[in-house]
């Protein structure tokens, strides 16, 4: 099956800083790539949805200033969450989906923990 | 009404145990319906996709009822293995809507 990677898998980080989490399609094409978050023992939340050159569409609730979001290339999409607080962390997933296909793969999920 | 709703359980049963899952949707636009499979700390995978003639894989068995929006999944003779979250998820034709889980523990 297609595989996508998330790097990094976990990061510490401390208040006010910046993250950035890398998502990459490794043997597929994405044309379509979602950004997810999900707090313990609550489901998955899209934030925004990227398509390959053009702007993000973020979801009712997301500021886009905060979580930056770049699908510059086909298989690499980029959330940067900006002057990141506690209230931040969450575990953060992606999925990338090919053109005319339904089917979403999930990266493997990156956990960020803001001190 | 939350647009996907599951029973979050947890459903405790022992090894060899029969048990199901339901999880109704708000969206009657709804396109395609899938239960995903989630361990601790790790990212969904997909289980099986759902349709309204029913869809069997091994031990585990979907269906959808498009009229009363309402989708199962039935898993026979429960492993330990099959100790895990599982999320109902429903595809708008723009997102995957995820339901909160239902989670399962199989014991010995």
């Amino acid at each position: 099956g297609a595989v996508v990677s998330q790097h990094p898998s976990r990061v510490i980080c401390k208040s006010g800083t910046s993250v950035k989490i890398e998502c990459r399609s490794l043997d597929f094409q994405a044309t379509t790539m979602f950004w997810y978050r999900q707090f313990p023992k609550k489901s998955l939340m899209l934030m925004a949805t990227s398509n390959e050159g053009s702007k993000a569409t973020y979801e009712q609730g997301v500021e886009k200033d905060k979580f930056l979001i770049n699908h510059a290339s086909l298989t690499l999409s980029t959330l940067t969450v900006t002057s990141a607080h506690p209230e931040d962390s969450s575990f953060y997933i992606c999925s990338a989906r090919e053109a005319l296909s339904y089917e979403q793969y999930f990266g493997p999920g990156t956990r960020l923990t803001v001190t | 009404r939350k647009e996907v709703e599951q029973d979050p359980g947890p459903f405790n049963v022992p090894e060899g145990a029969t048990v199901a899952f339901n999880c109704t949707y708000s969206n009657s636009a709804s396109q395609s319906f899938f239960w995903y499979r989630q361990d601790c700390r790790k990212e969904p995978k997909l289980l099986m996709s759902v349709y309204s003639s029913g869809n069997e894989d091994g031990r585990f068995t979907a269906q959808l009822n498009r009229a009363s929006q309402y989708i199962s999944l039935l898993i026979r003779d429960s492993k330990l293995s099959d100790s895990a979250t599982y999320l109902c998820v429903v595809n708008t034709g723009t997102a995957l809507i995820f339901g909160k889980g239902t989670t399962l523990s199989v014991s010995s």
